[in-house]
């Protein structure tokens, strides 16, 4: 069965103390992997798409990198702002539906 | 361009009840998706519309059912509502399938 595992649960971070976001995954073939925000009470806000191993995408503070079997969202001197919980998705091959894992809520206290 | 947007925003339904959720895409968007989200699941995929066909379906009862209309925005409908329907309920589109676009969601409660 197809499954998304991200880690950890939860995370606190002082502000400016960067740190990673673990997603990895066990499909048949991925199409592509999906990077969300969701803040408390709204829809998710997409961020990246990563296609292939090695591939990397910057946005502000945040960087996602991909591997064969995970996927790290790297977060560098966050602010409060960033406090959410980030969503990654996985499609396999053909038209099939996203697979969500369960979210890291992080927190960024000043 | 505006984003997706669902109504109604918020809805208290009695068990038993049914109710009917709106979405309307992103302009050019041809895939509507559907998804609950609770605390303990999670994001649970419901269905996901193309062209006004089902394209994909999760593994929700019959209760569950939408549909697309030629303009792309699609409609889900949950009959005989149980306690345990109370969620967030999303839905996004894209233009393939691909990157998902969310919109702000219907927070559905059932009592």
């Amino acid at each position: 069965e197809d499954q998304v595992t991200q880690s950890p649960e939860a995370l606190r971070l002082q502000e400016g103390e960067s740190s990673s976001l673990n997603c990895s995954y066990t499909v048949s073939g991925l199409r592509g992997l999906f990077w969300y925000r969701q803040d408390p009470g709204k829809g998710p806000e997409f961020l990246f798409t990563l296609y292939s191993a090695g591939e990397e995408k910057e946005k502000e503070r945040l960087k996602a990198t991909l591997t064969k079997k995970e996927s790290f969202l790297h977060i560098t001197a966050p602010k409060p702002e960033d406090s959410a919980t980030y969503l990654c998705a996985v499609q396999i091959s053909g038209n099939t539906p996203l697979v969500f894992g369960k979210g890291t809520r992080l927190s960024v206290i000043a | 361009k505006a984003g997706v947007t669902q109504t109604p925003r918020y809805l208290i339904k009695t068990r038993g009840q049914q109710v009917t959720l709106s979405c309307s895409p992103i302009s050019g968007h041809r895939s509507v998706s559907w998804y609950q989200q609770t605390p303990g699941q999670g994001l649970q995929f419901l269905f996901e519309y193309f062209s006004e066909t089902q394209r994909n379906k999760g593994n929700f009862p019959g209760r569950f059912s939408g549909r697309q209309f030629s303009n792309s925005r699609s409609e889900m409908n949950v009959s005989t509502l149980e306690l345990g329907d109370s969620a967030l309920y999303l839905c996004a589109s894209s233009l393939q399938g691909l990157e998902q676009y969310f919109g702000p969601g219907t927070r559905l409660t059932v009592t």
